[in-house]
């Protein structure tokens, strides 16, 4: 069936150091790819999405790259702050409309 | 504001008794559905809805019920909740049904508790 694997957690970083968060996903057809941020004590919210291979989403400095060759959707943002710690997903949305999230990576962000 | 709306954000209860968790939405949307989020486990569906009187069951559907009375409101309903409920509970709905791009808004969340 279609699923979504992330990197585990937690990722702990220093103030403006490059981040990456893995994202691979398994599903037929062409699904649309999400990542998700979750802020602590509040629920999920959309930070970028692409729906076709080779698109590239972006957002508040992240970005990330549908590559089907690679089933891969990593998360990328060249100097993280302090605010981005928080809990980051990657979903998929399925040819039959099903949103399917991965486990969740936590970032931590240190001055 | 455009919102999703959930309560109690907290919530202790014993096991066995019925419990409700109210879910409001004031963006017009379709699409609603409720999630459980549970540590290395991402977010799991429970159920959805498409429409008004249209609800269809998710990936973990035991135990809980739902229903869809009116567009804006879609409480999630224990009859008998056990400790395997314990859980983060989140609403969340969107514009467009499923077919479509259209993202998820996610309400703040209910932290359930069942002793």
């Amino acid at each position: 069936g279609n699923s979504v694997t992330q990197m585990e957690g937690p990722v702990t970083l220093s103030e403006e150091a490059f981040l990456t968060i893995n994202c691979t996903y398994t599903a037929t057809g062409y699904p649309s790819l999400f990542w998700y941020v979750q802020y602590p004590g509040e629920g999920l919210q959309l930070l970028l999405k692409a729906t076709k291979a080779d698109d590239k989403g972006s957002n508040k400095g992240f970005e990330a790259t549908y590559r089907k060759e690679t089933t891969s959707f990593h998360l990328e943002k060249g100097s993280v702050q302090v605010s981005d710690s928080a809990v980051y997903f990657c979903a998929l949305r399925d040819q039959g409309g099903k949103l399917i999230f991965g486990q969740g990576t936590e970032l931590s962000v240190k001055p | 504001e455009a919102q999703v709306t959930q309560n109690p954000r907290y919530l202790i209860t014993v096991t066995g008794k019925k419990l409700t968790v109210t879910c409001s939405q004031n963006m017009n949307h379709e699409y609603m559905s409720w999630y459980r989020q549970d540590p290395g486990l991402g977010l799991r569906q429970i159920y959805y809805s498409m429409n008004v009187e249209a609800t269809d069951k998710g990936d973990v559907p035991e135990g809980y019920k739902v229903s869809r009375k009116e567009k804006r409101n879609f409480p999630l309903i224990l009859e008998s909740p056990s400790p395997n409920q314990t859980s983060l509970y989140f609403c969340a709905s969107s514009l467009e049904s499923l077919i479509g791009n259209s993202p998820l808004h996610f309400g703040n969340g209910t932290r359930l508790t069942v002793t």
